[in-house]
């Protein structure tokens, strides 16, 4: 069984600041993970995926997660943040069969 | 952006009425997935389809149905709708089964049950 948990609701980074959003996962089979995106009244888009092929992952629009085995852990970060990054962001795993668990959410709100 | 399209946006609903909502695509993916979003719950499945006339259920199916008679729809039907359902319905495809695939979400379906 897989599961997924993020470490905060609601994170607030000033502009230009480095953004963490924390994500570990549960899974009995070696994960598949994924960030996504949602901005207001959109569906959700990809940002990066982890599929065992590199432990650093790099997404779009200036974002990377590392996998962390040992830690369960699959944060998200980008050095420096832009207004434009406020939105609401998702991690989830994927490990066996058809379905992908997505966790709770975490929004981003990014102060002028 | 793939091509999916959901319908309605919005609808405003009484307790105890029917409800279909339509998700239409355009990129001939097998896969096509119903979701609900709840503020503190992310999104769970509700109903997946592998294939034409090929569904499944997902974790939380109770209270519905879904359809796909054609590779480009896929229909979810509240038989009587609840105050509990009021949500913001996604659609989402993807191309192949493994874990590793990407799935591309509709603009969602705002509902509210009254």
């Amino acid at each position: 069984a897989q599961s997924v948990t993020q470490l905060g609701s609601h994170v607030s980074v000033s502009e230009g600041a480095l953004v963490l959003l924390r994500c570990n996962y549960s899974s009995s089979v070696p994960p598949y993970l994924f960030w996504y995106v949602q901005y207001p009244n959109q569906g959700l888009q990809l940002l990066l995926k982890y599929t065992s092929a590199a432990t650093l992952v790099k997404g779009i629009n200036g974002f990377e997660a590392e996998f962390k085995k040992s830690e369960t852990s699959f944060h998200l970060t980008k050095p420096s943040a832009h207004m434009s990054d406020a939105a609401e962001y998702f991690c989830a795993v994927s490990g066996g069969g058809f379905k992908t668990i997505f966790g709770a959410g975490t929004r981003l709100f990014v102060k002028a | 952006d793939a091509g999916i399209t959901q319908s309605p946006r919005h609808k405003v609903t009484e307790t105890g009425t029917p409800v279909t909502l339509r998700c239409h695509q355009t990129e001939n993916h097998r896969y096509m997935y119903w979701y609900r979003q709840d503020p503190g719950h992310g999104l769970r499945l509700i109903h997946y389809s592998y294939g034409v006339k090929d569904t499944d259920k997902g974790e939380v199916s109770d209270g519905y149905s879904v359809s796909r008679s054609k590779t480009e729809d896929f229909l979810l039907t509240l038989e009587s709708a609840t105050s509990s359902q009021t949500s913001v319905y996604f659609c989402a495809i993807s191309e192949s089964l493994t874990t590793a695939d990407t799935q591309y979400f509709g603009p969602g379906t705002r509902l509210t049950v009254l």
